[in-house]
Formats: structure tokens, C-alpha cells, sequence
């Protein structure tokens, strides 16, 4: 149980388009999502928080109208890299809470490329 | 707000000998912290997390010891296996509703044949 999938893997896109990254949770309904993004050799910095059917909360110096969350249903909620840039380039990783207190399940993660 | 810091950053055990993790939180309301385990390129998975109404659990090799007064928990892995070898990050919840964890910085285990 508590499976969380992610789509694409790997992404490579130019400088100044959008890229948008799927997070699903598979068997459970996912009552909150977070954003995650991690640099090489580095830990995981949170990026939002998203609840079905609300806004995300950003953490601090995280641009909402850069990267753009969507929490649609208790299964699905997607991130999206607006204009992105080279900088913007890191492994972005979801992961689903459900109901019981703290549990969070990670998705495999999405290797962003921006060239 | 909450602060996690992980000691040591690397650490390089022979196979068989035990490793030690420790972190150290800042927020007093912190009631769950778990722990996971990332291998290169893949996603952390859970080994083992602790409530703050406990102060030992064990699966297994893996433990975890929790001083809430001191504010601090540690990963203790026994006998430890070249498998073992992965970035150990341990985390602890924003707010005792429990879904938001901070994370500390990482701990690159290498266990040597």
C-alpha cells in the first residue's frame, strides 16, 4: 500500500517553456501533497503544500506564479515550471499524507533538465 | 519554526559494525519523526519512524531512540550490510497535526565490504 507514482521520470525542455509534473497517489486518497525540490548531494527543500480542492501554501522565496501546483483530486496534483530557466533544473519530488498523523510517501521524482 | 539539524554528513563503517545517526530538533510541539532512506537517483522510503509518547523502536537492525527533553533522536542500524549504503535523512513534523516534516541536511552512509 501507499504507492505514489510520477510522470514523467526524466524531462529535458528549453529555456522559456513550461513543464508539468504529475503526482499521483495509487491506493489511497491523498488528503495533502507536497512539493519538493532537491539539489545534487543535497537534502529535500519543501516547496508547497497543496490540499484537494485549495490553494497551495508556498514556503518562503518559493514564486507561486513560477511554479504553479494543482490539486485537483484526492489522487492527483500537478506541479507546473512556468518560463522555465537552467536554474530551475533539479530533481523535483512529490510526495502524498493521508489521513493518519506525519506518514508522507514519496513519489520516484522528476529529473528536470532546462537547457 | 522548525529546525533539524543531522550528524554526521558522511559516514564510512565497515561491514558488520554498527552505524550511528543522530539529529537534533528545535520545535518542543514536534511529535513524530521519522527516518528515510535514499539511494542515488530514487526516491526516500520510510525505515522507521518514532512517536513522541515512545523512546525506543526497533525493526529488525534498525532502531531509533527519541529524548524529548533533550530533543533528540538518533538512528542506530546494527550489522550493517553494503545494501545499507544510501543518504539517511531524518525529519521532523512542522505542527502536531503531523502532515508537514522538515528535514535535516542528510547522512551518506557507506558500509564497506
Amino acid at each position: 500500500g501507499a504507492v505514489v507514482s510520477q510522470h514523467p521520470s526524466w524531462v529535458i525542455c528549453k529555456s522559456g517553456t513550461s513543464v508539468k509534473i504529475e503526482c499521483r497517489s495509487l491506493d489511497f486518497q491523498a488528503t495533502t501533497m507536497f512539493w519538493y525540490r532537491q539539489f545534487p548531494k543535497q537534502s529535500l527543500m519543501l516547496m508547497a503544500t497543496s490540499n484537494e480542492g485549495s490553494k497551495a501554501t508556498y514556503e518562503q522565496g518559493v514564486e507561486k506564479d513560477k511554479f504553479l501546483i494543482n490539486h485537483a483530486s484526492l489522487t492527483l496534483s500537478t506541479l507546473t515550471v512556468t518560463s522555465a530557466h537552467p536554474e530551475d533544473s533539479s530533481f523535483y519530488i512529490c510526495s502524498a499524507s493521508g489521513q493518519g498523523a506525519g506518514e508522507q510517501y514519496f513519489g520516484p521524482g522528476t529529473r528536470l533538465t532546462v537547457t | 519554526g522548525e529546525n533539524v539539524e543531522q550528524h554526521p554528513s558522511t559516514l564510512s563503517v565497515q561491514e558488520g559494525d554498527s552505524a550511528v545517526i543522530k539529529c537534533t530538533y528545535s520545535d518542543s510541539a514536534s511529535n513524530y519523526f521519522p527516518w528515510y532512506k535514499q539511494e542515488l537517483g530514487k526516491r526516500p522510503q520510510l525505515i522507521i519512524d518514532i512517536r513522541s509518547n515512545v523512546g525506543e523502536k526497533k525493526d529488525q537492525r534498525i532502531a531509533v531512540t527519541l529524548n524529548k527533553t533533550a530533543k533528540h533522536f538518533s538512528l542506530h542500524i546494527t550489522e550493517t550490510q553494503p545494501e545499507d549504503s544510501a543518504v539517511y535523512f531524518c525529519a521532523a513534523n512542522r505542527d502536531n497535526a503531523g502532515n508537514m516534516l522538515t528535514f535535516g541536511g542528510g547522512t551518506r552512509l557507506m558500509v564497506k565490504p
